[in-house]
């Protein structure tokens, strides 16, 4: 049971640069999330989706886009890369938002953007 | 908007004491979810203990357990037994209720086991 897979684990960028986190589950959760991870603020939600087809935004959305064309895969893109976007990337799900029981973590992206 | 403060950004604790962390948060709901997160070295987030805000018994899960104050909106962990794998970095967390969809998450405190 692979749980949350998330890639890559590394990566650097160029400011202005775009790329793609993957992130997918396999254990047919409803919600699923991207926080970033900053030393001092603990980690902060991105975007979240409660569904195939639905997404909406978190504390710090800009500088981010999401898509949730299935239930297994929710890729965070980051459009134009900024320095500011420096830092430790999350991917998380639960089963339902209704019910709150846990969420499950990716093992994280380190991403630097110089 | 809820908030989650955690007032010590860094505790050490000597192997086999017990050591507290403190979280406190701020909501006017009723009903919601606490939880505090470990993220060991390795980066890896892991779950220790989960409490239901309608719950007055304290969770418990082997050496951790929590000191849940809901009129003080208080929720510290107690770890016993303190061994040098809980050295970490401690997150509180929280999460309405009633279709609850943002965990919001305090800013840690990061525990060294001194052997």
């Amino acid at each position: 049971n692979a749980g949350v897979t998330q890639t890559p684990k590394f990566q650097v960028l160029k400011t202005g640069q775009s790329m793609t986190l993957q992130c997918a589950q396999d254990m047919n959760h409803e919600y699923m999330s991207w926080y970033r991870q900053d030393p001092g603020m603990g980690l902060r939600l991105i975007h979240y989706s409660v569904g195939a087809g639905i997404t909406d935004q978190g504390e710090v959305p800009n500088g981010y886009n999401v898509s949730r064309s299935t239930t297994e895969d929710f890729p965070l893109r980051l459009l134009s890369a900024a320095p500011s976007q420096t830092s430790v990337y999350f991917c998380a799900s639960m089963y339902s938002h209704t019910t709150n029981e846990k969420l499950f973590f990716g093992s994280g992206t380190q991403l630097s953007v110089l | 908007a809820q908030t989650v403060t955690q007032s010590q950004p860094e505790m050490s604790v000597q192997e086999a004491e017990t050591v507290t962390l403190s979280c406190t948060y701020d909501t006017s709901e009723s009903d919601y979810y606490l939880f505090w997160y470990k993220q060991p070295p390795s980066r890896q987030m892991i779950l220790v203990i989960r409490q239901e805000a309608y719950k007055q018994q304290n969770a418990t899960e082997n050496r951790f357990s929590v000191n849940f104050q809901k009129a003080a909106k208080s929720f510290s962990l107690k770890i016993s037994d303190s061994q040098l794998g809980d050295a970490a970095m401690y997150f509180c967390a929280y999460i309405d209720g009633r279709y609850g969809q943002n965990f919001v998450f305090g800013p840690g405190t990061r525990l060294s086991v001194l052997p």
